[in-house]
């Protein structure tokens, strides 16, 4: 079965920049899709096909994928997106999550 | 305002069956291709199903380790999408979400209910 493998944890210091990455096989041959979930709340979408941000999601936030590995950058991270992150794509009609990571902001 | 609201979840004995359900609004329901979604406590997220929109043939794809057990429906007279969970065991227990991407994609999750509460213990 496909699998996706993510870090089990990113650490950023307020500013700077935040990179999550995403490793499937051939992952570059599907879309990634990204969540942001915190504590006692369900998954918010942040990226979806790859780079595209949905309405309401700030300009921060953005992706790529290449290869075999997809990645979530947040610019200028603030402590608001201290969260879980959790990237997604789709293999044989079965739709795949990464175990997620846990980005901390110092 | 687009929202899903999940129902149904409850404290079940291991082997009991439990039938969770999903109402949406504000999109057209009927076009949407709906998931379950569930969340283990501490753990991550992990797909379980969906069952596509009648006009794409209102099929069903199933996790490996549902596969058999659960069962995704849908009535859009009511909106509504159901989780049909059998032979329930420890390892069910989770806040169940369902999710959709909307009425115009089906590749991501764009909506997600607050989720539902799952509990299988004797």
């Amino acid at each position: 079965s496909y699998e996706l493998t993510q870090p089990p944890s990113v650490s950023v210091s307020p500013g700077q920049t935040a990179l999550i990455t995403c490793s499937g096989d051939n992952l570059d041959s599907k879309y990634a899709c990204w969540y942001q979930q915190k504590p006692g709340q369900p998954p918010l979408l942040v990226i979806y096909q790859d780079s595209e941000r949905p309405s309401g999601i700030p300009e921060r936030f953005s992706g790529s994928n290449s290869g075999n590995t997809a990645t979530l950058t947040i610019s200028g991270t603030q402590a608001v997106d201290e969260a879980d992150y959790y990237c997604q794509t789709w293999a044989s009609s079965t739709a795949v999550f990464g175990a997620g990571t846990k980005l901390t902001v110092l | 305002e687009v929202q899903l609201v999940e129902s149904g979840g409850a404290l079940v004995q291991p082997g009991g069956s439990l039938r969770l359900s999903c109402e949406g609004s504000g999109f057209i329901f009927s076009n949407a291709w709906m998931s379950w979604v569930r969340q283990a406590p501490g753990k991550g997220l992990e797909w379980i199903g969906r069952i596509k929109s009648s006009a794409d043939g209102g099929t069903t794809d199933y996790a490996t380790p549902v596969k058999g057990r659960f069962i995704v429906s849908r009535d859009d007279s009511k909106n509504t999408v159901h989780l049909q969970m059998n032979s329930l065991n420890a390892d069910d227990t989770a806040v169940y979400y369902c999710s959709t991407a909307g009425d115009t994609s089906w590749y991501e999750f764009r909506i997600w209910g607050q989720g539902t509460q799952v509990t299988v213990s004797s």
